[in-house]
């Protein structure tokens, strides 16, 4: 079974400035993809960030960059220029591919509550 | 922009009594999942239809909880009878048949607490 580790529970950044949410997973999958959303308070979840496993280059969205290390497991999660918006809980999600066409299963970290202080 | 509809969006219940939520995912998505989330942890999958099928309900607690998507397009989750530990958040998604596609869109979610 897959498992996705966010070794963070809190964060705190100041507006304007860089954070960086860590994330880990285990697999013995060899193609996967790994996502990062945002769920902001009393509000539904969106995605941020989407990596697919074979690519070696790291996705980026706008002020959203990861850091996909395959081989170490780790997909951490750049907010540059962080704003009093980007404050939420942020989950790290690991998706394999299961049976055929569209059978894909989200497994989530336990998340991330990242806090923009101006 | 289509978004995947939830609801009712809170519900408190007695312990005992039967619950029921309610989930339209967005036009064409073949795929509708349902997850449950307790406070302070990640969302955890309960049922996955592929169109009126269930595709994964191994997490689901079968005694109590049932789940169907009839027509394919909408679906309902209910529990019954409902205990203290489902107080949690339940959330919808759904996803296109697409493979290059393939991000679940979540609703704004139901938070059921029981009492």
């Amino acid at each position: 079974a897959q498992t996705v580790t966010q070794s963070q529970p809190e964060m705190s950044v100041q507006e304007a400035e860089t954070v960086t949410l860590s994330c880990t997973y285990d697999t013995s999958e060899s193609n996967y993809y790994l996502f990062w959303y945002k769920q902001p308070p009393s509000r539904q979840m969106i995605l941020v960030i989407r990596q697919e496993a074979y690519k070696q280059q790291n996705a980026t969205e706008n002020r959203f960059s990861v850091n996909f290390q395959k081989a170490a497991k780790s997909f951490s999660l750049k907010i540059s220029d962080s704003q009093l918006g980007d404050t939420a809980m942020y989950f790290c999600a690991f998706m394999k591919q299961r049976g055929g066409g569209s059978n894909y299963k989200l497994t989530f970290g336990k998340g991330t509550l990242l806090t923009v202080n101006p | 922009e289509a978004e995947v509809a939830q609801s009712p969006r809170y519900k408190i219940t007695e312990k005992s009594q039967a619950v029921a939520f309610w989930c339209d995912p967005i036009s064409g998505h073949a795929t509708l999942y349902w997850y449950r989330q307790i406070l302070g942890q990640g969302p955890e999958l309960l049922v996955q239809f592929q169109d009126e099928s269930v595709v994964d309900d191994s997490q689901l607690p079968k005694d109590r909880f049932s789940a169907e998507r009839l027509k394919g397009v909408d679906s309902t989750l209910k529990i019954q009878p409902a205990e203290l530990g489902d107080s949690a958040m339940y959330l919808c998604a759904s996803s296109s048949r697409d493979l290059a596609k393939n991000i679940q869109y979540f609703g704004a979610g139901t938070r059921l607490s029981v009492l």
